[in-house]
């Protein structure tokens, strides 16, 4: 099992660009979620959805947008990317959700 | 948004060390976990508690779930240098039943 994979490890942007960060996850679990990490934040939950076809916001949702399709891919859109989107974006997913199983992370830089 | 107060914020100590730190919430949670996140890599799960009172070992680290429901302990035995990284709790439970993150703990580990 590859687990929790993310794609790309690292992107720059530019102010007003959109891009598509890609989530995979080959466990059959029901439950992803995106958050974003910031110094001295810890983890800030963006989206999450409970299974195919479901998804909710989280605790920072402005400016992202979630689609879920199908149970193994749960990619997050940047609509149009500011600096205060700067940040590391992980991928997680899980059976329930609490023990969240993280992917490696894709380190975003809006200039 | 809500989180849990992780302390210590950092720590510096000898290999063969003790470690404890600790997260504390104003609310109750039914769910509590412990993270750990090496340098550029997504968190991994070390312990999850699911019980008032209940005290979970994996290897050198123990943890334990709060008798009070707000708050948890990891300690770590014996520390190693490969003990360095940021150890993040997460609860779940509170007025929204998401997963919240504290904000971590950096140990570094001198040999």
């Amino acid at each position: 099992n590859a687990g929790v994979t993310q794609t790309p490890k690292f992107q720059v942007l530019k102010t007003g660009q959109s891009m598509t960060l890609q989530c995979a996850q080959d466990m059959n679990h029901e439950y992803m979620s995106w958050y974003r990490q910031d110094p001295g934040m810890g983890l800030r939950l963006i989206h999450y959805s409970v299974g195919a076809g479901i998804t909710d916001q989280g605790e920072v949702p402005n400016g992202y947008n979630v689609s879920r399709s199908t149970t193994e891919d749960f990619p997050l859109r940047l609509l149009s990317a500011a600096p205060s989107q700067t940040s590391v974006y992980f991928c997680a997913s899980s059976l329930s959700h609490n023990e969240q199983f993280f992917g490696p992370g894709t380190r975003l830089t809006v200039l | 948004g809500q989180q849990l107060n992780q302390s210590p914020q950092s720590m510096f100590i000898q290999e063969g060390e003790d470690v404890s730190m600790n997260c504390t919430s104003s609310s109750i949670f039914n769910t509590w976990l412990w993270y750990k996140q090496d340098p550029g890599e997504g968190p991994v799960l070390l312990i999850a508690l699911y019980k008032a009172g209940e005290l979970t070992s994996n290897g050198r680290l123990t943890a334990q779930f709060g008798i009070t429901r707000k708050d948890s302990f990891l300690n770590i035995s014996a520390s190693i240098p490969s003990d360095v990284g940021i150890y993040f709790c997460a609860g779940q439970g509170g007025a929204t039943n998401k997963l919240i993150f504290g904000t971590g703990t950096l140990l570094a580990v001198q040999p």
